[in-house]
């Protein structure tokens, strides 16, 4: 079975400063992960993806991620926060490998808040 | 503009009393998806359709029910709803494939008295 962690409820950063969004995962085969950003009362929007090739993959608003396969990690970094950043941030995934790569595993979510 | 659509957005009923959650998407994608959002569980998955009539449960389908009649459709139905099906439903789209990212709709906020 897949699955997500997301150790931390809650990031507080304070602007300008870089922040890191940390995200691990188990699944049986190679992963497929997900970044998703929700602002309140919106539904879900892509930020990045990692499939295969470069471990370090750029998203959108100046996010990245680094999947790191020995650590099972996914964490979500970007260089200077902005106020504007802050939202509820959910890592996902995917076993390509698996006969039932449909499934889609979320974590809890992890709420970032910018502190001006 | 490339959207999925859900209707209604709030919707406050009673026990028992059945109901449809509509899901729509106008960017031909294969693969539709149903979750439930709720405080502390994130959001988790509750059935998916790879393509009209292939539909297959996710991790929490009971009391609910789908259908895909239509590539762009793909409702949800509680046929009795009960107190604990009170939550944030989102339905999502994507193109084929794992690697699809995938596109959600605005959310339906249901209660259950």
């Amino acid at each position: 079975a897949q699955s997500v962690a997301q150790p931390e409820d809650q990031v507080n950063v304070a602007e300008g400063n870089p922040l890191t969004v940390k995200c691990t995962y188990s699944v049986s085969g190679n992963p497929y992960l997900f970044w998703y950003v929700q602002y309140p009362n919106r539904g879900l929007q892509f930020l990045l993806k990692y499939i295969t090739g470069d471990n370090l993959v750029k998203g959108s608003y100046g996010f990245e991620a680094e999947f790191n396969k020995s650590q099972t990690s996914f964490h979500l970094k970007k260089p200077s926060a902005l106020v504007s950043d802050s939202a509820l941030y959910f890592c996902a995934v995917r076993d390509p490998d698996s006969g039932g790569y449909q499934k889609v595993t979320f974590g809890i979510g992890t709420k970032l808040q910018v502190i001006p | 503009e490339a959207q999925v659509t859900q209707n209604p957005r709030y919707l406050i009923t009673v026990t028992g009393k059945k109901l449809t959650v509509t899901c729509s998407q106008n960017m031909n994608h294969e693969y539709m998806s149903w979750y439930r959002q709720d405080p502390g569980l994130g959001l988790r998955q509750i059935y998916y359709s790879m393509n009209v009539e292939v539909t297959d449960k996710g991790d929490v389908p009971e009391g609910y029910k789908v259908s895909r009649k239509e590539k762009r459709n793909f409702p949800l139905i509680l046929e009795s709803p009960s107190p604990n099906q009170t939550s944030l439903y989102f339905c999502a789209s994507s193109s084929s494939g794992p690697g699809g990212s995938q596109y959600f709709g605005p959310g339906t906020r249901l209660t259950v008295l």
